[in-house]
């Protein structure tokens, strides 16, 4: 099956700076990456996604980024603020089925 | 707006007893699906069901069984608890039955095996 990595575990910033997050995936049927954040407490919630037949995607401060033959992609949050301290998961999931593989998971904080 | 509501927040039980989630969706989707979530290994699949009565074993499936009778509800049994079965339990749903969507979570459960 699909093997999902991602890294860093944790990341601490100051304010204003960029935070990246990368993910690399095995199966190169995989077609979908959305990206969830979970804030402490809370149920993960989906931020952006993207799919394989775009190699870019930008939502005001936070875009995903995805190289399709180097099987990584990445989530960039520019200029960070103290409600984006969560904890931030990437997943794939491969074209004819439902199932999402998570990674573990980063641990993001940002200090005023 | 899709509401994803499980049963109990917390739970506390006892190695042995069986146990059930149970999760409901409002917004007629065709998946659902039950993750466990530990410290340090993400979410993890335990089962997932594209059907009424339909069920697939997602990557840890031992020791749990589902059962989905009615489509907006999908339920996790523990036949027997054991110790290493307490975790967070996150039961979620998504509209369409082969294009990869969004996954929308309930709040979790936090299942405590004494």
């Amino acid at each position: 099956g699909e093997n999902v990595e991602q890294h860093p575990s944790t990341l601490s910033v100051q304010e204003g700076d960029s935070a990246v997050i990368k993910c690399t995936y095995s199966d190169s049927a995989s077609n979908y990456f959305p990206w969830y954040k979970q804030e402490l407490g809370k149920r993960p919630q989906l931020i952006i996604d993207i799919r394989s037949n775009v190699g870019e995607k930008k939502d005001q401060r936070i875009a995903v980024t995805l190289n399709k033959t180097a099987k990584h992609f990445s989530l960039h949050i520019t200029e960070t603020q103290p409600e984006d301290s969560a904890v931030y998961f990437c997943a794939a999931s491969i074209k004819t089925g439902n199932q999402f593989y998570f990674g573990t998971g980063t641990s993001l904080t940002v200090i005023p | 707006d899709v509401k994803v509501t499980q049963s109990s927040r917390y739970l506390v039980k006892r190695t042995g007893e069986k146990v059930f989630l149970e999760c409901v969706q409002d917004m007629d989707h065709e998946n659902m699906f039950w993750y466990r979530q530990d410290p340090g290994l993400g979410l993890r699949l335990i089962y997932f069901s594209y059907d009424v009565k339909m069920k697939e074993k997602g990557d840890i499936p031992e020791g749990y069984s589902v059962s989905r009778e009615k489509k907006e509800r999908f339920s996790l049994i523990l036949e027997s608890a054991s110790t290493n079965q307490t975790s967070m339990y996150l039961c979620a749903s998504s509209l369409h039955p082969v294009r990869p969507g969004e996954q929308f979570f309930g709040p979790g459960t936090r299942l405590t095996v004494l």
